[in-house]
C-alpha cells in the first residue's frame, strides 16, 4: 500500500499566491493532521480532522485552512501565502486504537 | 505551558550504546512517542509507552516515568544507519501530541 501521498514534493510560490497542499491515505485512518516543521522547532499542528466532515484547529492555524470531504484525502490551503509560511508541512493520519502517527513525505514550501 | 525538553545533539560511536533522554511538562498525559527522522525524510515510528517501565523492540528501548516526567530511548549496537534526529512527543489531555525539537544523534566510525 502507499500510506500517505503529499503533492508536490516541493513548491516556490510569489508572496501573495494561493496554493492548496495535497494529501490523501489508502489506510482508512479516521483521523488526519497537518504539521509544519521548522528548524530547531518542534512539529507544530495546523489543523486535524477526527473524521470525514469534521476539522479543528491546531497550534498554528492562522493563514491555514483545510477541508475534509472524505476519509481519504485532506488538502491544506494557504489563502494568501506570506514569507513566514516558509517550512516544510507534513501530513499524518493516526491507528485508532494506538493513536500512532504515521506522516507522509512532506511538501518543502518556500515563500518569497 | 506546555513543554518537551531533549538535548538538540549527540555523538556516540558506532556499536556502542546510547540514551536519549526526554523531560515533559504537559496537561495531561495520554501517553509518549518516540519517533525517527532521518534528515530530508518523514519521521517513523519507533516506540509508545503509556505505562512506567521499560518497552524493548530490538536494539532499541523506551522507558517512562510518569511521576518524574521523564523518558528515555535507548539505543544499542549502533549502526552508521542510525544517525538521524529522534522526537520525543507526549499525548495531552486533548489527545493532541506535543512535540519536543528533537535530538540529533551523530555516529561515528
Amino acid at each position: 500500500t502507499a500510506g500517505i501521498t503529499q503533492a508536490p514534493t516541493s513548491q516556490i510560490l510569489a508572496a501573495g499566491r494561493s496554493m492548496t497542499l495535497r494529501c490523501t491515505q489508502d489506510m482508512r485512518h479516521n483521523a488526519m493532521y497537518w504539521y509544519r516543521q521548522d528548524l530547531g522547532l518542534g512539529l507544530r499542528l495546523i489543523h486535524y480532522s477526527n473524521t470525514a466532515g469534521t476539522t479543528g484547529k491546531g497550534e498554528v492555524p492562522d493563514g491555514y485552512s483545510v477541508s475534509r470531504a472524505n476519509t481519504d484525502d485532506f488538502p491544506l490551503t494557504l489563502a494568501s501565502a506570506v514569507p513566514s509560511q516558509t517550512s516544510v508541512y507534513f501530513c499524518a493520519s493516526s491507528e485508532e486504537g494506538t493513536d500512532t502517527q504515521y506522516f507522509g513525505p512532506g511538501t518543502r514550501l518556500t515563500v518569497l | 505551558g506546555q513543554n518537551i525538553d531533549q538535548p538538540t545533539e549527540m555523538t556516540a560511536t558506532e556499536g556502542a550504546i546510547v540514551q536519549i533522554n526526554c523531560t515533559y511538562q504537559t496537561s495531561g498525559f495520554n501517553g509518549l512517542f518516540w519517533y525517527q527522522q532521518h534528515a530530508g525524510e518523514a519521521p517513523t515510528f519507533l516506540s509508545y509507552n503509556v505505562l512506567d517501565g521499560l518497552e524493548e523492540k530490538g536494539r532499541f528501548s523506551s522507558f517512562l516515568s510518569r511521576s518524574k516526567g521523564y523518558s528515555y530511548l535507548l539505543l544499542k549496537e549502533l549502526q552508521m544507519k542510525d544517525s538521524a534526529s529522534y522526537l520525543c512527543a507526549v499525548m495531552d489531555s486533548n489527545y493532541q501530541l506535543i512535540w519536543g525539537a528533537g535530538t540529533k544523534l551523530i555516529i561515528k566510525p
